[in-house]
């Protein structure tokens, strides 16, 4: 059974730094093609991808994000990390992590999403 | 940057069907993928790589492709479909880049 969840700060003040960790079960991420993606959502808005990690180390960003988000692993511990810098009022979300798996090639196991808040 | 469109709103009444879709110059030569959200919930996976559906999914869900318009098709729609839809593609002409949708609010009437 898969399983994600998110966990993180459900309040940060501008300027600060916000890390989430995206704790996994049911798969492995050192398992050929797998990957774990973050993705956002502002209050009533639409899904924004941020970035994803992949089984061979290798990370991908979202262009308009690149320079403020990074994004890590521990397989020993099925966690991913989000890093993302320099936290605006815009960056107000529910942050979500997800399985990006090579069967479908899709984010196909999501977690619940966590609630974040940026406000002084 | 690369974007893909989807209409803000469809609607529909039940038994019919809806056809929401989604448009981007990469579309021909990237898959497709479509979400559905139901309001305090995370997104679902729908349909991937175009037209597959997963497990579970019913078979009242399907998608296809025109050039640059990927089509996803609820037949006989239910109450229950209502819903917000994402149509999701990747842009890897240069970094590789998952772009989303703006959604379609699919409203059964």
């Amino acid at each position: 059974q898969v399983t994600l969840r998110e966990s993180g700060p459900a309040l940060v003040k501008p300027t600060q730094t916000l890390t989430l960790t995206c704790t996994f079960s049911g798969f492995s991420l050192t398992t050929g093609g797998m990957c774990v993606g973050w993705i956002r959502q502002p209050p009533g808005k639409a899904l924004e991808w941020l970035a994803l990690i992949d089984w061979n180390d290798d990370a991908y960003f979202s262009t308009s994000l690149n320079t403020r988000v990074t994004i890590s692993k521990d397989t020993s511990k099925n966690q991913v990390f989000l890093t993302l810098t320099n936290m605006g009022p815009e960056d107000t979300a529910t942050y979500y992590c997800a399985r990006n798996s090579p069967e479908t090639d899709a984010f196909d196991f999501w977690g619940p999403g966590t609630v974040v808040t940026v406000s002084s | 940057s690369y974007e893909v469109t989807q209409p803000p709103s469809v609607s529909v009444s039940p038994g019919q069907t809806a056809r929401i879709t989604c448009s981007g110059d990469e579309l021909p030569n990237q898959y497709s993928y479509w979400y559905q959200q139901k309001p305090g919930q995370a997104p679902v996976l729908l349909i991937y790589k175009d037209s597959a559906r997963p497990s579970g999914i019913p078979e009242r869900f399907s998608g296809s492709r025109s050039g640059t318009t990927v089509t996803l098709t609820i037949s006989g729609v239910q109450a229950e479909d209502e819903a917000e839809y994402y149509c999701q593609s990747a842009d890897s002409s240069g970094t590789y880049n998952v772009v989303f949708g703006g959604g379609t609010q699919l409203t059964v009437l």
